[in-house]
């Protein structure tokens, strides 16, 4: 089955800090690739996402995210990050053009003033 | 901008009693979906729509059903709560054509005692 991991569960980092979560899927053939945030006691928003073209996408707020196809990997990146970064990151892959996402585990952010 | 509004943003029921979660999405999205979200489990897809009166069971349907009679609405019941349903529920909704990007409402807290 597809599948999606996100490696680090809890990330602290003080502001300033460069960013990077990592996400790998488990699917051979083509994808679309998301990730999203969850800022406390928010909804979920997308952040990015890849279907085609470049894999270097950036997104809102400075973040940026690179489609690696031979590593099945879609790594988040923020060079600087601010307190108001805080929230949580879910990184989701739709692999069979059918809708449906399957997201991974979420990694928590705190960033410190 | 699209909409997806939840009947209620937290909700205390009691054990075995039937539940219903209301979901409705503004933009003419075919696609609706019901997640719940756990603490280090990510969100968990619980049923999906592809259209209306359609339904598929996604990867944790046990305890639950849904009902979607119109395009926008797309309900999850509970019918017979127990305390392991306690969790935020995530609606979400998408169009019929790539990429698939989704589209949450706040969420429901749902708590069973």
């Amino acid at each position: 089955a597809q599948s999606v991991s996100q490696h680090n569960h809890h990330v602290i980092l003080s502001e300033a800090a460069s960013l990077e979560l990592g996400c790998n899927y488990s699917y051979g053939g083509t994808v679309n690739l998301f990730w999203y945030v969850q800022y406390p006691g928010q909804h979920l928003q997308l952040l990015l996402k890849y279907f085609s073209g470049d894999p270097l996408v950036k997104g809102i707020k400075g973040f940026e995210a690179e489609f690696i196809k031979s590593k099945f990997s879609f790594n988040l990146r923020k060079p600087s990050v601010q307190w108001s970064d805080t929230a949580e990151y879910f990184c989701a892959v739709n692999v069979n053009q059918g809708g449906k996402l399957i997201f991974g585990q979420g990694t928590e952010l705190s960033v410190k003033p | 901008d699209v909409k997806v509004t939840q009947s209620s943003r937290y909700l205390v029921k009691r054990t075995g009693e039937k539940v219903f979660l209301e979901c409705v999405q503004d933009m003419d999205h075919e696609n609706m979906f019901w997640y719940r979200q756990d603490p280090g489990l990510g969100l968990r897809l619980i049923y999906f729509s592809y259209d209306v009166k359609m339904k598929e069971k996604g990867d944790i349907p046990e305890g639950y059903s849904v009902s979607r009679e119109k395009k926008e609405r797309f309900s999850l019941i509970l019918e017979s709560a127990s305390t392991n349903q306690t969790s935020m529920y995530l609606c979400a909704s998408s169009d019929s054509s790539g990429p698939y990007e989704q589209y949450f409402g706040p969420g429901t807290r749902l708590t069973v005692t």
